[in-house]
């Protein structure tokens, strides 16, 4: 399973766009890079998957580039709900089982 | 989205005891259900492939005789923590594939 590493924490204030990157050398050319969000006590939530390019959706963004081995993560205007652990994902298939890494912890503060 | 449950939400045992945490996908069948564990402050934790009408695949270092998955059908699967002891207590979350993979709210198991 491809391993991921992203930055441990990262602060923004209120209304800043964040970018949140994500390395991943070893990808498979069958793996997907999926992005979750997750509050304390709850379970991830899904935000935003895509395989390459560009992909847009009504909370993010997400940008990969022609080699897949990195992936960044882009919020527009945060907000204080906003605050929370994002977690990278790489993996591919229907079945197949996802390997959290150490996820990044977004704090925003007004 | 899809939607996955998760009962209890939190459970209370004394040690000893066994619990079962029940995962259920509410509308779609999954074939393949996987359950992870995650301790505060950390990340999750892959502890198992629930597939239906088959034996459980457990990671390395989870104890299968401990943690007793059994995925009797398409929308359920079960996760039995059998002789619980403090060092068990932790946030257990179950998670179903769709087209993406769909994440229960988890339950939180104290053992006393």
């Amino acid at each position: 399973l491809a391993k991921t590493t992203q930055p441990i924490s990262m602060d923004s204030y209120e209304g800043q766009e964040v970018n949140i990157t994500c390395s991943h050398n070893n990808i498979a050319t069958n793996d997907y890079i999926t992005w979750y969000q997750q509050f304390p006590s709850q379970g991830p939530r899904f935000i935003i998957q895509g395989y390459k390019t560009k992909v847009t959706n009504e909370v993010a963004s997400l940008f990969i580039p022609a080699d897949r081995k990195s992936s960044t993560l882009s919020l527009p205007r945060v907000s204080l709900s906003d605050t929370a652990v994002y977690y990278c994902l790489v993996g591919g298939g229907t079945a197949s089982k996802l390997t959290f890494g150490t996820g990044t912890r977004l704090q925003v503060t007004l | 989205g899809a939607v996955v449950s998760q009962h209890p939400s939190w459970v209370i045992c004394k040690s000893g005891t066994s619990v079962k945490i029940e995962c259920r996908s509410l509308d779609f069948q999954a074939t393949t259900m996987f359950w992870y564990r995650q301790f505060p402050k950390q990340s999750l934790m892959l502890m198992a492939t629930s597939n239906e009408g088959s034996k459980a695949t457990y990671e390395q270092g989870v104890e299968k005789d401990k943690f007793l998955i059994n995925h009797a059908s398409l929308t359920l699967s079960t996760l039995t923590v059998t002789s619980a002891h403090p060092e068990d207590s932790s946030f257990y979350i179950c998670s179903a594939r769709e087209n993406e993979q769909f994440f229960g709210p988890g339950t939180r198991l104290t053992v006393l």
